[in-house]
């Protein structure tokens, strides 16, 4: 079945350096990628997507890439900060259905280093 | 505040109790989503509905029963759980399930503990 696949499931970053998440779909008519974050004992919230006819999008320290070809998609977090700490949530919803088909990875938790 | 509210926010019940979790929006929103999150497992979609109508219910147990009488309100029924249904259960509203309107606006979420 259809399906997201999420690495790493966790990571650890020192303050100021880089984080990289990566999602790989497997339903090749998916056009909408949303990240979401989760902080502990919090709600997820949207905080970036990417729909399929753009590869990149950037909104300030956070930027998404898209690879349609190879199927999957990346989030970069630059400059981390003690704030970033959270779970990360990718997904894929195909463009033939609805909503409905809302796939999730199954989440990077990721730790910034002070 | 998001805008959408749960309760409970925790619950314990027997296998044999019967209970419901409810969830309200107050965002305008079309479309409403009940999602189990358990520990180290992916975010799983439980059911939609959008204008009060069930579209999607991804082989959820008869256990779970979903009701939703108005875009704004949505219910879980709980009956004869069992403990692997312990699990944080998430609300969630879109303002529809198509074009720029999947962004989900979720809830802070009912505990739910089955013993």
């Amino acid at each position: 079945g259809e399906n997201v696949e999420q690495h790493p499931s966790t990571l650890s970053v020192q303050e100021g350096d880089s984080a990289v998440i990566k999602c790989t779909y497997s339903d090749s008519a998916s056009n909408y990628f949303p990240w979401y974050k989760q902080e502990l004992g919090k709600r997820p919230q949207l905080i970036i997507d990417i729909r399929s006819n753009v590869g990149e999008k950037k909104d300030q320290r956070i930027a998404v890439t898209l690879n349609k070809t190879a199927k999957h998609f990346s989030l970069h977090i630059t400059e981390t900060q003690p704030e970033d700490s959270a779970v990360y949530f990718c997904a894929a919803i195909p463009s033939y259905s609805s909503a409905s088909k809302i796939i999730f990875g199954s989440g990077t938790r990721l730790s910034i280093r002070p | 505040e998001t805008g959408v509210t749960q309760t409970p926010r925790h619950l314990v019940m027997g296998m044999t109790n019967k209970k419901s979790l409810k969830c309200e929006q107050h965002l305008g929103h079309n479309a409403m989503y009940w999602y189990k999150q358990s520990a180290k497992k992916p975010l799983e979609l439980m059911f939609v509905y959008n204008f009060k109508e069930q579209t999607e219910n991804n082989s959820v147990p008869s256990r779970f029963s979903p009701e939703c009488p108005n875009s704004s309100h949505l219910f879980l029924h709980l009956h004869t759980l069992q403990p692997e249904d312990s699990a944080l259960y998430l609300c969630a509203s879109s303002p529809g399930t198509s074009g720029t309107s999947y962004e989900q606006y979720f809830g802070p979420g009912t505990r739910l503990t089955v013993t």
